[in-house]
C-alpha cells in the first residue's frame, strides 16, 4: 500500500524558517517525481514545487521561487521542503504528491498544517 | 500566469447528471485530470489524461476534452458525490510546472 507521511509541520512567524518532511512507503521514490501541493484554510488547491527523480530538475511557483526549496533522499524514502522567509500567506496544509507520467498527481499525503503568524 | 478557471458551483438532484468545465488555453496541447476533495480529507484522483478513470472510481464518473475546455461529468449523481472538484493540469510552454482549476463546489440537492 501506498503512503506518504507528512512532519515537520507548526507554527512559526512572518520572515522564520521550517522544513516540511515526507516518507514514503509502498513504491520505490526513485522512479516517480514528487510535488508539493498546498491549501490555504478555505480556498483551493495550489501546486507549489516539483522535482525529478535525480533531483536534476526542479520547479516552483512563482510566489515561492528564491524562498523555499524543495529536495529529495531517494535512498531514505523521504522528499523535503525548506521553507524559509515565510508570510502570512504561506499559511496552508502542504501535502506530499506523487506524480505519475504526465503530471498525474495519483497518490497523496494526509497534509500537515502550516501557521505563519505572530 | 497561466489559469484553469471552473464554475464556482454546480447543484444537481439526485440520479441526475452534473457537469463541471475547466478552460485554460493550453488545454488542447496538455491532458487534464480531475481531482475530488471532502471536507477534511486529501484530494483523490478520479480522471486523469482527460478521459481515464482509475482502478476503484466509480463508471458515473468520466471526462471529455474539446478545444480548450475539458469537462468532468457525473451521471446518476449520488448524494456521497458532494465535493469540491479541481481539474489540473500541466503549465503553459516547456516546463514541468503544474496549475490547479479554481475548484467548483458540487452540491447535491
Amino acid at each position: 500500500e501506498v503512503q506518504l507521511v507528512e512532519s515537520g509541520g507548526g507554527l512559526v512567524q512572518p520572515g522564520g524558517s521550517l522544513r516540511l518532511s515526507c516518507a514514503a512507503s509502498g513504491f520505490t521514490l526513485s522512479g516517480y517525481w514528487m510535488s508539493w501541493v498546498r491549501q490555504a484554510p478555505g480556498k483551493g488547491l495550489e501546486w507549489v514545487a516539483n522535482v525529478k527523480q535525480d533531483a536534476t530538475e526542479k520547479f516552483y511557483v512563482d510566489s515561492v521561487t528564491g524562498r523555499f526549496s524543495i529536495s529529495r533522499d531517494n535512498a531514505r524514502n523521504s522528499l523535503f521542503l525548506q521553507m524559509n522567509s515565510l508570510r502570512v500567506e504561506d499559511t496552508a496544509t502542504y501535502y506530499c504528491v506523487r506524480e505519475n507520467i504526465g503530471g498525474i498527481l495519483d497518490q497523496w499525503g494526509q497534509g500537515i498544517l502550516v501557521t505563519v503568524s505572530s | 500566469s497561466y489559469e484553469l478557471t471552473q464554475p464556482p458551483s454546480v447543484s444537481v438532484s439526485p440520479g441526475q447528471t452534473a457537469k463541471i468545465t475547466c478552460s485554460g488555453d493550453a488545454l488542447p496541447k496538455q491532458h487534464a485530470c480531475w481531482y475530488q476533495q471532502k471536507p477534511g480529507q486529501a484530494p483523490m484522483l478520479v480522471i486523469f489524461k482527460d478521459t481515464e478513470r482509475p482502478s476503484g472510481i466509480p463508471e458515473r464518473f468520466s471526462g471529455s476534452s474539446s478545444g480548450t475546455t475539458v469537462t468532468l461529468i457525473i451521471s446518476g449523481v449520488q448524494a456521497e458525490d458532494e465535493a469540491d472538484y479541481y481539474c489540473q493540469s500541466g503549465d503553459s510552454g516547456p516546463t514541468y510546472r503544474r496549475v490547479f482549476g479554481t475548484g467548483t463546489k458540487v452540491t447535491v440537492l
